[in-house]
């Protein structure tokens, strides 16, 4: 595997479930990171992670809660979603957090989730 | 906060015509990065093109340029001989040096090429 993947690719949960969204990162970077893509909106960026610390938090509601074991892999666990929450939720990372660099950021393929 | 807006949301081209995808922002800074992302339908979202604001000079890569006019704030991307495989979403980004790691996305511009 290279870059960035996720699993699964496809989602579909009831309101009550719980779930976990994967990403693993194979590109040797420190900073990992969770967006939200719905239709017509902006990516709205949901948390970062450095060297497995957390170090931002965009007021993203408690049923979303991320965990970051190591560098190379990030979860997103779910749990008593809405239908609003229905949207691709994208995984990304690149090489440090330094303020000031240009790194890129490099996306996963990305998870459709469905909330029934 | 910074914003980005790209006022189109869907453009077409003919194959191997140009096409330029326009992009603004708003932000306070005087030092900052741009850039063009692409997201296929296949989803893996991938850099197109970046652009310093210090420097003066457009960048290209291969058939892909930006007009960069810091002025008024406006970041946009020329496609040159447009191909089938850059049907896709193309997203404008800006990330600021000094205020955090934070990239700020616009809405997207579907772009389809007709053959």
């Amino acid at each position: 595997e290279t870059g960035v993947t996720q699993t699964p690719r496809h989602l579909v949960m009831g309101m009550t479930n719980k779930k976990s969204l994967k990403c693993e990162q194979h590109l040797g970077h420190n900073a990992m990171y969770w967006y939200k893509q719905s239709a017509k909106k902006p990516l709205e960026l949901m948390f970062v992670y450095s060297l497995e610390e957390r170090v931002e938090n965009n007021s993203v509601p408690s049923r979303f809660s991320p965990e970051c074991p190591n560098s190379s892999h990030l979860f997103l666990h779910l749990h008593t979603l809405q239908p609003e929450d229905s949207a691709l939720y994208l995984c990304a990372s690149s090489q440090d957090l330094a303020a000031g660099g240009m790194d890129e950021q490099f996306f996963g393929p990305g998870t459709r989730l469905t909330v029934l | 906060a910074q914003t980005v807006t790209q006022s189109q949301p869907e453009m077409s081209v003919q194959e191997a015509e140009t096409v330029t995808l326009s992009c603004t922002y708003d932000t306070s800074e005087s030092d900052y990065y741009l850039f063009w992302y692409k997201q296929p339908p296949s989803r893996q979202m991938i850099l197109v093109i970046r652009q310093e604001a210090y420097k003066q000079q457009n960048a290209t890569e291969n058939r892909f340029s930006v007009n960069f006019q810091k002025a008024a704030k406006s970041f946009s991307l020329k496609i040159s001989d447009s191909q089938l495989g850059d049907a896709a979403m193309y997203f404008c980004a800006y990330k600021g040096m000094r205020t955090g790691n934070q990239f700020y996305f616009g809405t997207g511009t579907s772009l389809t090429v007709i053959p």
